[in-house]
């Protein structure tokens, strides 16, 4: 099974700052990664998929990058609403998330 | 719209078998796959498995021998049966489409 290593697991930042999340793969999973956005009682919501392909109502202040075993989530200028908890998703084979990152505010 | 709801009970005794129903609507089960994915509380996503477009099935191998996906495509529904529940069990279980969602079923194992 693939496994998915997601750093870092917590991280606090404030509104206006750039910051990034990563997920390494223990296998090469060929750009198939996508990343959620999960708030405090909601289910998950997807962001990115296959890397860098932003789903449709999600700010370009998102964005992802990354390929072989190596991904990464950028939030380009944090907002209010941003403060959330982050997943990454490997669907090369069948199905992986990552631990998680809670962003909290600083 | 697409939409996906599970419905099941919400306690369930150790031992015995959880069955979870996910009703889509929106879309058909044999164009798009549905997995299953659980949360225990305060804890990150764990995978379960998943029944592809064409009815195979693919499950994670911490939980193969103990869960089973099917679907009734008439219906729109997909089943989630697990069986030998523990403690650990306890979780919100979510079907998912990938880019869609389910709202969850807290679902917690208790004598």
């Amino acid at each position: 099974d693939i496994q998915m290593t997601q750093s870092p697991s917590f991280l606090s930042a404030s509104v206006g700052d750039r910051v990034t999340i990563n997920c390494k793969a223990s296998q090469n999973i060929n750009k198939y990664l996508n990343w959620y956005q999960q708030k405090l009682g909601e289910a998950p919501k997807r962001l990115i998929y296959n890397t860098n392909n932003l789903q449709t109502g999600i700010p370009s202040r998102f964005s992802g990058s990354g390929s072989g075993t190596d991904y990464t989530l950028t939030i380009s200028s944090l907002q209010p609403e941003d403060f959330a908890t982050y997943f990454c998703l490997q669907h090369n084979s069948f199905r992986t998330f990552g631990g998680g990152t809670k962003l909290e505010l600083k | 719209q697409v939409q996906l709801k599970e419905s099941g009970p919400g306690l369930v005794q150790p031992s015995q078998t959880l069955s979870l129903t996910c009703t889509v609507s929106g879309f058909s089960l044999t164009s798009y796959h549905v997995s299953w994915v659980r949360q225990p509380p305060g804890k990150g996503l764990e995978w379960m498995g998943v029944i592809w477009t064409g009815g195979s099935t693919a499950y994670n191998s911490l939980l193969k021998s103990r869960l089973s996906i099917s679907r009734d495509i008439s219906k729109s529904q997909v089943f989630l049966k697990m069986n030998s529940l523990q403690t650990e069990d306890t979780a919100t279980y979510y079907c998912a489409r990938e880019d869609y969602w389910g709202q969850g079923v807290m679902v917690t194992v208790s004598s």
